[in-house]
C-alpha cells in the first residue's frame, strides 16, 4: 500500500521561533496533499490543500502568513510554523493522494508540536 | 457545506460481539465517498472501509460491513466478532468538493 512519512514525529519549540514538518510519499506521487489539525481528543481539522507547483488553498480561520505550506515536488510537501506560540501546540496530519487515486488519502503517522 | 455527525462519543463492546456504530451526513455534492477511518493510541489514521456513494451495494472488509442509507444520509459501521485490536477511535468521513469532512468520532472500547 501507499506509504506516507512525516518528520519530525515529535517537536518541542520555543514560543517565537518557527518549526517545519516534512510531509513524504514514499512509494507514490502525491498530485495532492492535505494538512490536518488534531486537538486532544477532538476530530481531524483540514488546515490547507496544496497541489504540487501552486500554491495552497487554506480553509477558512486558518492564518496562511502563520502555516506556511509548500509543496514543491510530487512527493514533499512542507509546514512551517512561523513565530510559534503555545496555543499553536497540537497533533498536525498530513496526508496525499495521486493521479487517479480519487478520494483516496493516504495519511501520515503525524507530528506533535509542543510550543513551550 | 459538508457536515458529518457521529451520535456516539463513547461505545463498548464484548469481546467477540457485534458492535454498530452511527453516523449521518449531509452535502449538497452529487459525487462523494464516504469512509470510516480508525485511530488507535498510536494516532495512525487507518482505513476501515469505504464506499462511493453511486453503489447502492454496502461496502465489505471482513469482519467490517456497512448500511449505507443514501436518502436518509446514513452510514452505520458494524463490526462483527469485535476483537481486542479493535479497540480505537473511529471517524466517519464524507469526501466531496475535494475535502474531507471528519465527524467528532466514537470511541470503542473491547471488553474482554
Amino acid at each position: 500500500g501507499a506509504v506516507v512519512s512525516q518528520h519530525p514525529s515529535w517537536v518541542i519549540c520555543k514560543s517565537g521561533t518557527s518549526v517545519k514538518i516534512e510531509c513524504r510519499s514514499l512509494d507514490f506521487q502525491a498530485t495532492t496533499m492535505f494538512w490536518y489539525r488534531q486537538f486532544p481528543k477532538q476530530s481531524l481539522m483540514l488546515m490547507a490543500t496544496s497541489n504540487e507547483g501552486s500554491k495552497a488553498t487554506y480553509e477558512q480561520g486558518v492564518e496562511k502568513d502563520k502555516f506556511l505550506i509548500n509543496h514543491a515536488s510530487l512527493t514533499l510537501s512542507t509546514l512551517t510554523v512561523t513565530s510559534a506560540h503555545p496555543e499553536d501546540s497540537s497533533f498536525y496530519i498530513c496526508s496525499a493522494s495521486g493521479r487517479g487515486q480519487g478520494a483516496e488519502q493516504y495519511f501520515g503517522p503525524g507530528t506533535r508540536l509542543t510550543v513551550t | 457545506a459538508q457536515t458529518v455527525t457521529q451520535s456516539q462519543p463513547e461505545m463498548s463492546v464484548q469481546e467477540a460481539e457485534t458492535v454498530t456504530l452511527s453516523c449521518t451526513y449531509d452535502t449538497s455534492e452529487s459525487d462523494y465517498y464516504l469512509f470510516w477511518y480508525k485511530q488507535p493510541p498510536s494516532r495512525q489514521m487507518i482505513l476501515v472501509i469505504r464506499q462511493e456513494a453511486y453503489k447502492q451495494q454496502n461496502a465489505t472488509e471482513n469482519r467490517f460491513s456497512v448500511n449505507f442509507q443514501k436518502a436518509a444520509k446514513s452510514f452505520s459501521l458494524k463490526i462483527s466478532d469485535s476483537q481486542l485490536g479493535d479497540a480505537a477511535m473511529y471517524f466517519c468521513a464524507n469526501f466531496g468538493n475535494e475535502k474531507l469532512t471528519f465527524g467528532t468520532g466514537t470511541r470503542l472500547t473491547i471488553i474482554p
